[in-house]
C-alpha cells in the first residue's frame, strides 16, 4: 500500500518569503499522480497543484511550484512570497491510476502559518 | 468549474438517531464518490467509495452498517450515521471526480460538521 509522510506538522512564514512544504512517498509504481491540496480554516479542500510521474518537469501554478524527486520519491511545495491568505493546512496526496475508484491517500498535512 | 454541494454543512443530533448526508454534483455526472472524515488538526481519512448503482467498498475498520452509503444517481450520494454517538462527532467531506476523466483531481464538498448530544 502506498504511504504518503509530511514530517512537518506545522509551519511559519513571514509575509512576503517563501517557504517549502515537504512531502516524501512509498510506491513501487511507476506511474502515478501526486498533489497538494490546501485546506483553509474554512475547510474548503482546494487543489494547490498537480504533477504527473512521467513528467519530468516541474508542475508549477503562480506562485506555488513543486520539487518533484522521483528517484528520492519526494515531492515538495514551495510558495514564493507568501500571503496572508496562504494560512492553511497543506496535504500532500497520492494517486495511482487505475486502481479501483482512484482514490487519494494523504498525508498527516502540515499546518502553515503566515504571519505579518 | 466543478463544483461539488454537501448538505447540511453542520449538524447537531442526539444520541441514538440517524443523520444524512447529502453529496451532490452539481455541473457534472459522478460515477464514483468518496466519503473521508476528519478529526480537528488532522488528515482525511477515507471512509468509502460510493459507486453509482452498485454498493459502496468501505475501507478496512469503518463499519458498513453504521455508515450507509447510498449512491443512487449520477449526481447523488448519501451517508447515513445510523444511530449515532458521540464517539461519530466529527467533520465529513465528499468528493467526486468528473466522470470518464478517472485521472484528473478530486473536487470536494465544504464538509458537514456533526455533532452528536
Amino acid at each position: 500500500a502506498q504511504t504518503v509522510t509530511q514530517s512537518q506538522p506545522e509551519m511559519s512564514v513571514q509575509e512576503a518569503e517563501t517557504v517549502t512544504l515537504s512531502c516524501t512517498y512509498d510506491t513501487s509504481e511507476s506511474n502515478y499522480y501526486l498533489f497538494w491540496y490546501k485546506q483553509p480554516p474554512s475547510r474548503q479542500m482546494i487543489l494547490v497543484i498537480r504533477q504527473e510521474a512521467y513528467k519530468q518537469q516541474n508542475a508549477t501554478e503562480n506562485r506555488f511550484s513543486v520539487n518533484f524527486q522521483k528517484a528520492a520519491k519526494s515531492f515538495s511545495l514551495k510558495i514564493s512570497d507568501s500571503q496572508l491568505g496562504d494560512t492553511a493546512m497543506y496535504f500532500c496526496a497520492f494517486m495511482k491510476p487505475m486502481e479501483y475508484g482512484n482514490k487519494l491517500v494523504f498525508g498527516a498535512g502540515t499546518i502553515l502559518r503566515v504571519k505579518s | 468549474g466543478a463544483v461539488v454541494s454537501q448538505h447540511p454543512s453542520w449538524v447537531i443530533c442526539k444520541s441514538g438517531t440517524s443523520v444524512k448526508i447529502e453529496c451532490r454534483s452539481l455541473d457534472f455526472q459522478a460515477t464514483t464518490m468518496f466519503w473521508y472524515r476528519q478529526f480537528p488538526k488532522q488528515s482525511l481519512m477515507l471512509m468509502a467509495t460510493s459507486n453509482e448503482g452498485s454498493k459502496a467498498t468501505y475501507e478496512q475498520g469503518v463499519e458498513k452498517d453504521k455508515f450507509l452509503i447510498n449512491h443512487a444517481s449520477l449526481t447523488l450520494s448519501t451517508l447515513t450515521v445510523t444511530s449515532a454517538h458521540p464517539e461519530d462527532s466529527s467533520f465529513y467531506i465528499c468528493s467526486a471526480r468528473r466522470q470518464g476523466t478517472e485521472n484528473s483531481p478530486l473536487h470536494f464538498g465544504n464538509g458537514t460538521r456533526l455533532t452528536v448530544t
